[in-house]
């Protein structure tokens, strides 16, 4: 099956950029879908398609896809966004019909 | 509202079955299919299997073959999940996730997501 590679941990000034990426051969098939999860809760869906965000979720949250990378981008990062953000796609491989995720970014917001 | 609601944490003993199950509210059930992911306490994500919108056709992951079994009931809107000969290993949050998709783009979100279940298995 294929794989999805994420950083573990990155960390982010109050107010700043961060850029969480997210790599795997699927990507070049599949758009990648975002998840935010925080301690004690379920994921919640953040951004999927080409760049699409459900209601509810900030405008500063952002994606893009370019090859078989993925990238969330928060601007102007809140300490509210402190989490775990897993990336999510269709398992583009020929033997295996599913779904796979990335291993999750720790977001620390300093 | 659209909502999945889980049943409650299960504790087994090493080579039980456990059956969990979720159920949908808030939109047609029979319109969507459903996923079940499951997460081991401080781990990541592992996606298990889906379910189609009327139950006759399922699709598992490789690791779970053979031990995972998803069914549905249309008439209450409940889906399950049973998965047998449990391990130590097993022991993790399970979620219910409803699949959305556009097809043509390539496309699927898992929203919404149940609370979770925990199941402990321990001797």
């Amino acid at each position: 099956s294929s794989e999805l590679t994420q950083d573990p941990a990155v960390s982010v000034a109050l107010g700043q950029t961060v850029r969480i990426t997210c790599q795997g051969d699927s990507l070049r098939t599949y758009s990648a879908t975002w998840y935010q999860q925080k301690p004690g809760q379920a994921p919640i869906l953040v951004i999927y398609g080409k760049n699409n965000r459900p209601s509810g979720i900030p405008d500063r949250f952002s994606g893009s896809n370019s090859g078989n990378t993925a990238s969330l981008t928060i601007t102007g990062t809140q300490a509210e966004d402190e989490a775990d953000y897993f990336c999510n796609s269709r398992d583009s491989s020929i033997s295996h019909l599913g779904w796979v995720f990335g291993g999750g970014t720790k977001l620390t917001v300093l | 509202q659209v909502q999945l609601v889980q049943s409650g944490a299960e504790v087994k003993k090493p080579g039980a079955s456990v059956k969990i199950s979720c159920k949908a509210s808030g939109y047609t059930f029979t319109s969507h299919w459903m996923h079940w992911v499951r997460q081991a306490p401080g781990q990541g994500l592992e996606w298990m299997g889906i379910i189609n919108p009327t139950g006759s056709s399922t699709t598992y992951a490789q690791k779970f073959q053979g031990r995972v079994t998803l069914t549905r009931d249309t008439s209450t809107s409940t889906d399950y999940m049973e998965l047998s000969s449990l391990r130590s290993e097993d022991t993790a949050f399970y979620y219910c996730a409803r699949d959305n998709s556009i097809a043509a783009d390539g496309t699927w979100w898992f929203d919404p997501w149940g609370q979770g279940t925990l199941v402990t298995v321990s001797s």
